[in-house]
């Protein structure tokens, strides 16, 4: 059973540009979580997912930044027009169709805007 | 905002039992305790996590106080690829789903030769 899956690993944008990163769940979990960690900072949430539904949205900046978990296929978030201060770790997690179950997390996207 | 207090930073010689607290003093009776830990800038990894019983897995054992307000994470034989920042995390299921895992500034975990 393969892990929690990110890609790319590494992703550089120019400002102004627009950055996806997509999260493959762990195979047969529904819920997906979005973190973002700055450098040097704590894991910030920022949004929880459940198969087309968001559940919880209260860490998504109110612009420029979306997310979605479709019927099919991986979870993306989606920032458009990065600037500099988009730079960060980009982490997924993702969990079980059960309370009171752990999440397993990705290994990140690295984000860097020019 | 994280529900729970730990110390900034610990140190544990290699081969010791590394022992770290948490205070979780307004937990409620349908949250959880979780431990996770990150190394370097690595994912979080997912430790072990429990209701009010002590458990115990392969990486550690999780100690919770009868009033469930404080725990400790106890990793028996401490290597040096344990140091890390390890979160305490307090979460609550409802029904179906649960809330999403809030991480407080954690515990950095440094192990010493």
């Amino acid at each position: 059973n393969a892990g929690v899956m990110q890609n790319p690993r590494h992703l550089v944008r120019r400002r102004g540009q627009e950055a996806r990163l997509r999260c493959s769940p762990m195979k047969g979990h529904s819920h997906v979580y979005w973190y973002r960690q700055l450098p040097e900072e704590g894991l910030k949430f920022m949004v929880y997912l459940q198969k087309e539904n968001i559940i919880d949205e209260s860490g998504m900046p109110k612009e420029r930044f979306s997310a979605e978990f479709p019927k099919e296929g991986p979870s993306i978030l989606r920032i458009q027009q990065v600037v500099r201060g988009d730079s960060a770790a980009y982490f997924c997690a993702s969990s079980p169709d059960l309370a009171n179950t752990e999440a397993f997390f990705g290994q990140g996207t690295r984000l860097t805007v020019v | 905002d994280a529900k729970t207090t730990q110390p900034p930073s610990m140190d544990c010689a290699e081969g010791r039992a590394a022992n770290l607290p948490c205070n979780h003093s307004t937990i409620s009776g349908n949250e959880y305790v979780y431990w996770y830990r990150q190394i370097h800038s690595q994912g979080p990894q997912y430790i072990i996590h429990g209701l009010k019983n002590n458990e115990t897995n392969e990486m550690a054992s999780l100690i919770i106080t009868e009033d469930r307000k404080s725990s400790t994470l106890i990793l028996p034989h401490a290597t040096l690829r344990d140091t890390a920042v390890y979160y305490c995390i307090v979460r609550v299921g409802l029904d179906n789903y649960g809330q999403n895992f809030v991480f407080g500034p954690g515990t950095r975990l440094s192990v010493l030769p």
